[in-house]
This record gives structure tokens, C-alpha cells and sequence, in this order.
């Protein structure tokens, strides 16, 4: 089937360690997209990419970096810069020159102890 | 710019009906989505409108007026599996990504 693989779903960390966080997709989408969201509010851009070797920065990318190496593959990691990295995290995808409808992953909840 | 306003927060009771109301500013439109979040879980697809108009999908329509850049979702006999949120979300056009509200958070009491 179809769809976009997150992993890990739970992850812990401790302050000043770097993590990253898997996403997969296999519905051959240019675009790829990370999101972060906190309890009770909406989703926020961190980081997007539309082609191969290619991404841009969200609305709050400051702490975050990715790569796109591979059509199928975004991953994210969370840099110990980041001054308050526990929130659910969402990795989506969608075909620009269709419709544009988003298609997400499962979501990693990030947890510093 | 974009900008896209939603209610923060409606509750309604089991078996009524619900609209909550979306509306844009956006440079660039192609096309409105509606999803539907529970709580810990990933956004699902409800409905996408392009035309203006009515669109019915069961218990669930979808409304826009491209003229008024206004969009609701309409949800009728709710049930209690119904508390979510619901996030509004603009499509500017190809080669764009998706600009979102902060969404609805919906509660469905007795």
C-alpha cells in the first residue's frame, strides 16, 4: 500500500542531544513537508522540499535541520538548538501539480526528559 | 501574505449540527481542504473544494465562496467520535504548499 512511514512514533531524549526522525514515502511526491505541533494548536512549517537535493525553510525552521537526498526519503533532525523540542512532529506529502492534497505520516511524539 | 481565520473553539451536543466557519486571505487560490484531527493522531482528509458551492459527503459538507473567500464545514447528527479538530487549509496553486488555520477544536457533549 501506499503512504508515508514515520518512525520512530515515541522518541526521548535528553537536553543537548541531537535527534532525527525518519519519514518515508512511496507515493512517488516531489514535495515533502515537516510540521510541528504543540498541545492544542495547529500545525507549524519547519521545513519543506519540492524536488531532490532541494528544501526551504517553514515559518520555524531555527534548531531543525533536513536533508533530501532521495525522493523518497525527508528526514529531520533536531538539533540541540532547539530551545523546546518536545511536541508531536508530522511528516507529510503531496503532488504540487494535482490537487495539492496532503497525505501524512503517523507522527513522532518528541519527548526531553 | 496568507492569512486564514478559524474559531478556536465550538461545542455542540450529540445529534445537532454543527458549522464552523473558515475564512481566507490568500495570494494565489486553487482549491480549500477540510481535515479532521483526533487528538495524538495525524490529520485525515475530509473534503476539498475548488467551485463554489455545496459539496455533500454524508453526515459531512463543505461549502465556499471564492467571491467572499469564505468556506464552512457543516456536520450534521454529531456523534461523539466527531470531537476533533478541524483544520482549514488553502492550496495557492501548483507548485505551492498548503497555507493552514490553526483549527477548530470541536467538543461533542451528552
Amino acid at each position: 500500500d501506499g503512504g508515508i512511514t514515520q518512525s520512530p512514533k515515541y522518541l526521548f531524549r535528553k537536553e543537548g542531544q541531537n535527534v532525527t526522525l525518519s519519514c518515508e514515502q512511496n507515493l512517488n511526491h516531489d514535495a515533502m513537508y515537516w510540521y510541528r505541533q504543540d498541545p492544542g494548536q495547529g500545525l507549524r512549517l519547519i521545513y519543506y522540499s519540492q524536488i531532490v537535493n532541494d528544501f526551504q525553510k517553514g515559518d520555524i525552521a531555527e534548531g531543525y535541520s533536513v536533508s533530501r537526498e532521495k525522493k523518497e526519503s525527508f528526514p529531520l533532525t533536531v538539533t540541540s538548538a532547539q530551545k523546546n523540542p518536545t511536541a508531536f512532529y508530522l511528516c507529510a506529502s503531496n503532488d504540487q501539480e494535482n490537487t495539492g492534497e496532503l497525505f501524512f505520516g503517523e507522527g513522532s511524539r518528541l519527548t526531553v526528559l | 501574505g496568507q492569512n486564514i481565520d478559524q474559531p478556536t473553539e465550538m461545542t455542540a451536543t450529540e445529534g445537532a449540527i454543527v458549522q464552523i466557519n473558515c475564512t481566507y486571505q490568500t495570494s494565489g487560490f486553487n482549491g480549500l481542504f477540510w481535515y479532521q484531527q483526533h487528538a495524538g493522531e495525524a490529520p485525515t482528509f475530509l473534503s476539498y473544494n475548488v467551485l463554489d458551492g455545496l459539496e455533500e459527503k454524508g453526515r459531512f459538507s463543505s461549502f465556499l465562496s471564492r467571491s467572499k473567500g469564505y468556506s464552512y464545514l457543516l456536520l450534521k447528527e454529531l456523534q461523539m467520535k466527531d470531537s476533533a479538530s478541524y483544520l482549514c487549509a488553502v492550496f495557492p496553486g501548483t507548485a505551492s504548499k498548503l497555507t493552514f488555520g490553526t483549527g477548530t477544536r470541536l467538543q461533542v457533549t451528552l
